[in-house]
């Protein structure tokens, strides 16, 4: 298996304009989460999907931000418009269905996309 | 609601020393427990994880966490570091599906 795939790797874009970050989690994973690290934040969760409907987006900063899943295997993180604060490491994971001592239960990340708005 | 806090934000050691990485969590529910390593600009993987059972965990690169349920601790050690441990190690806790990070330890090994 490839692993969860997220493109592009680096995004650099002009305050105001739209963003979408991709996301392909590993098949037969049941749920797919999306963070954003930063320094001052470290790791914050924004969303997660079980079985392609989200489950919790508590996390997501406000209505700029937006997050889909429109089938298993691709789901996308939009920010309209962008600003310089959004500029971040954001990390894609998946992983199979919980809770279960399975011994391949866990969650795998992507390489993440590298956003920088300016 | 679920929290999880790193005792340090940063540690530097000298090669071949031990390290120990603190991490407390506070929930009242079954978790599962993971510490996960960052090298620079990589994304995170998999050190090792706990879900049931023997509560010493061996993971990968020479690493272990003990589980110690009483006091809702899950601490990283590792006898010997070697340089390329320098990295950024994150705890985290899973309850029915939702994981939630530290906010990670910067560990530098210096030769």
């Amino acid at each position: 298996d490839a692993g969860v795939i997220q493109s592009p790797r680096h995004e650099v874009t002009e305050m105001g304009q739209e963003v979408t970050l991709r996301c392909k989690p590993i098949s037969g994973h049941d749920y797919l989460f999306w963070y954003r690290q930063t320094m001052m934040r470290g790791l914050e969760l924004l969303i997660y999907f079980n079985n392609n409907v989200p489950i919790d987006d508590s996390g997501m900063p406000e209505d700029r931000f937006s997050a889909k899943m429109p089938n298993a295997s691709f789901s996308t993180l939009k920010i309209q418009p962008s600003e310089p604060r959004d500029s971040a490491v954001y990390f894609c994971a998946s992983s199979l269905a919980p809770p279960g001592p399975a011994a391949n239960y866990g969650y795998t990340f992507g390489s993440g996309t590298r956003l920088t708005v300016v | 609601a679920q929290s999880v806090s790193q005792h340090n934000h940063h540690v530097i050691l000298s090669e071949a020393a031990s390290l120990e990485l603190g991490c407390n969590y506070s929930y009242g529910g079954t978790v599962n427990l993971f510490w996960y390593v960052q090298y620079p600009g990589q994304h995170l993987q998999l050190l090792l994880k706990y879900f049931s059972g023997d509560p010493l965990v061996k993971g990968i690169k020479g690493f272990e966490a003990e589980f110690i349920k009483s006091k809702f601790s899950f601490n990283l050690r590792k006898p010997s570091v070697q340089w390329s441990d320098t990295a950024e190690y994150f705890c985290a806790v899973s309850s029915w599906g939702k994981l939630q990070f530290g906010a990670g330890t910067q560990v530098v090994v210096t030769p």
